[in-house]
């Protein structure tokens, strides 16, 4: 079955600092990937995404390239903001979306 | 780009009362709508699979006779939490898709609920 498995929180670093969130995942068939990013509050909102593999999605400074030889979609960021600050969600969609459990990212100035 | 909208935002019912949410799609037609729930510090559960004009797909474990779901237009879904109970209190989302969106869904800012 489908099932996304993402790394354990809460994460805390400092502005600037880099950032890998790891995502990884088991699907039948070739699923796309995404990461959706929760704000304190708010609903989810899509950050970026991969169709296909070795496809790199970005956004914000954020990239995650879909790995299919490792089941990966890991998030980076080489200099996360105070702003960054939220829940990020890996996820996959097949016949319905399968979400990881989150993770969450605190930036401290 | 695509928009859904939810209300309320937030919402304090009594305990045995029904409380009733709403995700509208704004710019676009929402052939099928998603209801999930979120429990503290957990990922989103979904909950059911609503296409218009049929009645939804609940998820095992989902109580239909709790959460009722109603997918009336191609613009709107409502979720009913009927007699709710502190156990209900959580944050619910819905999301949106229609026909021309092959991946990805759009969010509503979801509904916190607190039963009392």
């Amino acid at each position: 079955g489908n099932s996304v498995t993402q790394m354990e929180g809460p994460v805390t670093l400092s502005e600037e600092a880099f950032l890998t969130i790891n995502c990884t995942y088991t699907a039948t068939g070739y699923p796309s990937l995404f990461w959706y990013v929760q704000y304190p509050g708010e609903g989810l909102q899509l950050l970026l995404k991969a169709t296909k593999a070795d496809d790199k999605g970005s956004n914000k400074g954020f990239e995650a390239t879909y790995r299919k030889e490792t089941t990966s979609f890991h998030l980076e960021k080489g200099s996360v903001q105070v702003s960054d600050s939220a829940v990020y969600f890996c996820a996959l969609s097949g016949s319905q979306f399968y979400f990881g459990t989150g993770t969450s990212l605190t930036v401290i100035p | 780009g695509a928009v859904v909208s939810q209300h309320p935002s937030r919402v304090i019912c009594k305990s045995g009362t029904s409380v009733k949410i709403e995700c509208r799609s704004l710019d676009f037609q929402a052939t099928t709508m998603f209801w999930y729930r979120q429990f503290p510090k957990k990922s989103l559960m979904l909950m059911a699979t609503s296409n218009e004009g049929s009645k939804a797909t609940y998820e095992q474990g989902v109580e239909k006779d709790k959460f009722l779901i109603n997918h009336a237009s191609l613009t709107l879904s409502t979720l009913t939490v009927t007699s709710a109970h502190p156990e209900d209190s959580s944050f619910y989302i819905c999301s949106a898709s229609s026909r021309q969106e092959t991946y990805g869904y759009t969010f509503g800012s979801g509904t916190r609920l607190t039963v009392v």
